[in-house]
């Protein structure tokens, strides 16, 4: 499967400052997708990096909140705006290849704390 | 959209006992249900999944089960050793992303 870095792997961020995170993957893949799993819980989709246009977004997030980029077909980005408290999480790249029911894998992801 | 529930939400078993985690999906359209494991400070590790063109599929100690017509799929673990330890999630494929369930946390008693 294809090999996804993600960093930075953590960070501690004052309140009210904004942080991007990288995920860069070893080979082109069709799909990038940017989750948060918050301590003890499930993942939940932010959003679909989609390659030359905007993101799509689930419900409760927004692109002024969580601006997205993918430029290509090997690298995504996921910023977190103006960040608060209720913001620390876990933020993962994940990625697949080829058609809708291949296999997803995941990045390490960025442990994020804001204080 | 796709609606996953996945119980139980913990689950303890002596070591060489068998695990069993069950989910329910919603859509009836989903065809893809990958399962993934996830030990503490982790990535979510893809360890098997089931298209719904089958009904069951193995790897080694690890099976999983679907059952399209009443929208179930279960995780089986057999011999459990310390290392399967960890949170498992199920997965379904509704539209073209993937919908998780709560997860369960597997304890393996030594």
């Amino acid at each position: 499967s294809a090999v996804i870095s993600q960093k930075p792997s953590r960070d501690i961020c004052q309140r009210g400052t904004s942080l991007t995170i990288q995920c860069q993957v070893d080979s082109q893949v069709t799909m990038m997708f940017w989750y948060r799993q918050q301590p003890g819980q499930s993942l939940t989709l932010i959003a679909t990096a989609n390659q030359g246009s905007e993101a799509t977004y689930e419900s409760g997030f927004v692109i002024d909140k969580f601006p997205i980029s993918r430029p290509n077909l090997t690298f995504s980005t996921l910023t977190v705006s103006n960040m608060s408290p209720e913001d620390s999480s876990i933020y993962l790249c994940s990625v697949r290849s080829g058609g809708a029911n291949q296999p997803q894998h995941f990045g390490d992801g960025t442990r994020l704390s804001i204080l | 959209g796709e609606n996953v529930e996945q119980h139980p939400s913990t689950l303890s078993v002596q070591e060489g006992d068998s695990a069993v985690i069950k989910c329910t999906y919603s859509d009836s359209a989903s065809n893809y249900f990958p399962w993934y494991k996830q030990e503490l400070g982790k990535r979510p590790q893809l360890i098997i999944d089931i298209r719904s063109n089958v009904g069951e599929k193995k790897d080694q100690r690890i099976a999983v089960t679907l059952n399209k017509t009443a929208k179930h799929f279960s995780l089986h673990i057999t011999e459990t050793q310390p290392e399967d330890s960890a949170v498992y999630f199920c997965a379904a494929l509704g539209d073209y992303k993937l919908s998780f369930g709560a997860g369960t946390t597997v304890t393996v008693r030594a």
